[in-house]
């Protein structure tokens, strides 16, 4: 069935350093790469989108990549503050849309 | 405007009873998600609806669940003879759907299930 990866599960950076989270995909009708952001006890909240026919996507401190014949697509957190610290979900849609396991990062004041 | 509404926000059963779990969408939002996450772990899709009907319930664990939406908004999750392991948060998501593709999901609040 359809999966997606993500990687690290547990990142810890330094204030002001940068943080990447990547995810693969196992579906190659998926066309559409929404990043989440969940604090504790929250829902999840959309933070920035990739669909397939773009390649790279800037918003901000946040940027996400995609690389369709590889089937990854990644996330970039920029000059990270302490409130950047959250459990970061990438997920995959082709009709249906499935999550990773969520990287908690934590980033240290 | 108004998000995603879910009610209740927690429930505590015990084991075999039969529970409900209900989602308001966003006003407009054809489409609706129905999703379960364990701790510590992602969103798993369960169902999705487009307006009335079940678009897709491939992710539903088993016939002890059913979901339904008969107006094409409001729209209950129904588990029967609950297990300890459907303990979870369950969360409900909506959005547009334009052009041929689904628009962005919003999430409600969730609710949390503990099955005793």
């Amino acid at each position: 069935g359809e999966n997606v990866e993500q990687h690290p599960s547990t990142l810890s950076v330094q204030e002001g350093d940068s943080a990447v989270i990547k995810c693969t995909y196992s579906d190659s009708a998926s066309n559409y790469f929404p990043w989440y952001k969940q604090e504790l006890g929250k829902r999840p909240q959309l933070i920035i989108d990739i669909r397939s026919n773009v390649g790279e996507k800037k918003d901000q401190r946040i940027a996400v990549t995609l690389n369709k014949t590889a089937k990854h697509f990644s996330l970039h957190i920029t000059e990270t503050q302490p409130e950047d610290s959250a459990v970061y979900f990438c997920a995959a849609r082709s009709f249906k849309t499935i999550f990773g396991a969520g990287t908690r990062l934590f980033v240290k004041a | 405007g108004a998000g995603v509404s879910q009610t209740p926000s927690n429930k505590v059963t015990e084991k075999g009873k039969y529970v409900e779990l209900r989602c308001d969408p966003i006003s407009g939002h054809t489409a609706l998600y129905w999703y379960r996450q364990s701790l510590g772990q992602g969103p798993e899709f369960l169902i999705y609806f487009q307006g009335t009907g079940a678009a897709d319930d491939s992710g539903l664990p088993n016939d002890r669940f059913f979901a339904v939406r008969p107006e094409g908004s409001v729209s209950t999750l129904k588990i029967q003879r609950t297990e300890r392991g459907d303990s979870a948060v369950y969360l409900c998501a909506s959005s547009l759907w334009a052009g041929g593709y689904q628009e962005t999901q919003y999430f409600g609040p969730g609710t949390r299930l503990l099955v005793l």
